[in-house]
């Protein structure tokens, strides 16, 4: 069962655009999202995370918003880079009887023309 | 710091042979965690650590056994490769339960 549901799979941005990536969640009790980077070859990297209690979150270009009442929060990337090509994947977490689990999306390959 | 870590880089496995993939971190972190990563897909997690001596199934744990003797080191070992455990697979650790916050490098295991 996919709990968290990412697009596009897929994006082309030209340099200085917005990039945008949604997610959206099923489970009510997910507490905590994440976002991860992803460089070809290289493990991810977390990027920046939200809790439920807060609608958008920034760093420097990189901004997460929230929407609770509809399951969604979407990684917004301000003035996109050629630096910034790379798989991004959004994930949730909840805190279950054995441990906090992380259920990822499936990914997003962005692309940043030049 | 030198992060996570993760020996070998790539492997090739036969069909039914056993391997060990070792991971250490150096921060300190108590908790640990292996995933596979398939492609085309997100993360799945296989198993986690919350501590030495601690550690618990995840999504996938079917194939693959871990210990954890020591803060530093949590191996995944697989005991009868398939095919089907052919993947990417990533140690991360964190400060924060349940959230993987630094990863490996990653290990690509092929079984042919």
């Amino acid at each position: 069962q996919q709990q968290v549901k990412q697009s596009p799979q897929s994006l082309i941005v030209q340099k200085g655009g917005i990039s945008i990536i949604n997610c959206a969640y099923e489970n009510t009790a997910f507490d905590y999202f994440p976002w991860y980077q992803q460089f070809p070859g290289k493990g991810p990297a977390l990027l920046i995370a939200i809790r439920p209690d807060v609608s958008e979150k920034k760093e420097g270009r990189f901004t997460i918003s929230f929407n609770k009442s509809a399951k969604q929060f979407s990684l917004h990337i301000m003035d996109s880079q050629p630096g910034d090509s790379a798989t991004y994947f959004c994930a949730a977490s909840i805190e279950e009887t054995s441990g906090t689990r992380l259920t990822f999306g499936e990914g997003t390959q962005l692309t940043v023309n030049p | 710091n030198a992060g996570v870590t993760q020996t070998p880089k790539f492997r090739i496995l036969k069909i039914g042979q056993s391997m060990t993939l070792q991971c250490t971190q150096d921060m300190n972190h108590n908790y640990m965690y292996w995933y596979r990563q398939d492609p085309g897909m997100g993360l799945k997690l296989i198993y986690y650590s919350v501590g030495a001596g601690i550690t618990d199934k995840g999504e996938v744990p079917n194939g693959y056994n871990v210990s954890r003797s020591t803060t530093e080191d949590f191996p995944l070992r697989l005991e009868l490769a398939a095919p089907s455990q052919t993947s990417v697979y990533f140690c991360a650790s964190s400060y924060r339960g349940g959230v993987a916050e630094y990863f490996g490098p990653g290990t690509r295991l092929t079984v042919t």
